[in-house]
């Protein structure tokens, strides 16, 4: 999954509730994303980052926010969980060139269920 | 709106067949296009990747191919093994600055 990992793996919370999940790159990369992917959709972009402190708003970005403090590190937060948010959310990264332009190096993902 | 249709949505194939998967965009203007690989359970993986000059593009047995004129793509796999089964997405970018714009997939089954 080159040297990108995601935390935690499994997650299920209740309506309401915070929820954070983390992405940690060893690549130096960056560019980095979140995306979500369910069931009749595509990958659907969330938030992105070009950079320490330089975030965007991707498609599908209400509900959730980002921040990257470390070149390493992308926090996606969902500050009160909704079962709409129940996914599958990937973390990509990639090089310098801008977004669609290099190839996205995806992370194992990580399955939130909210009840 | 930039969008990427795929077909089928699924396919079940015998062991050592052949097979191709069907990738149409309305992507413009067109900067490249990726075919990814995603098995159960993990995050997808480049497979290959083809830039409006290229019209062919292989990796091991897998072959994709590009008409921009069309707007047309395919993945065609050769000599399937059960390790294939995954679903195959196609992946869109249009030049500058902007979002890819992926395919829902198709989910493909290699059974002995």
């Amino acid at each position: 999954d080159a040297g990108i990992t995601q935390s935690p793996r499994h997650k299920v919370t209740e309506t309401g509730t915070p929820v954070t999940l983390r992405c940690h790159q060893t690549e130096n990369h960056r560019y980095m994303y979140w995306y979500r992917q369910d069931p009749g959709h595509g990958l659907r972009l969330i938030h992105y980052s070009y950079g320490v402190k330089d975030t965007d708003k991707g498609e599908v970005s209400d509900g959730y926010s980002v921040s990257r403090s470390k070149t390493e590190d992308f926090l996606l937060t969902l500050e009160s969980a909704t079962s709409s948010q129940t996914s599958v959310y990937f973390c990509a990264i990639s090089g310098t060139a801008g977004l669609g332009q290099e190839t996205q190096y995806f992370g194992p993902g990580t399955r939130l269920l909210v009840l | 709106k930039n969008q990427v249709e795929q077909s089928p949505q699924s396919l079940i194939i015998l062991e050592g067949k052949n097979c191709t998967l069907q990738c149409n965009y309305t992507v413009s203007p067109f900067s490249n296009l990726r075919w990814y690989k995603q098995d159960t359970g993990r995050g997808p993986v480049s497979l290959t990747i083809m830039t409006f000059s290229e019209n062919t593009k292989s990796n091991g047995r897998y072959t994709a191919t590009l008409d921009a004129d069309t707007k047309q793509s395919s993945l065609h796999i050769t000599a399937s093994q059960l390790s294939d089964s995954a679903s195959y997405i196609c992946v869109v970018s249009a030049s500058g600055n902007t979002p890819l714009v992926f395919g829902k997939g198709t989910r493909l089954s290699v059974i002995a």
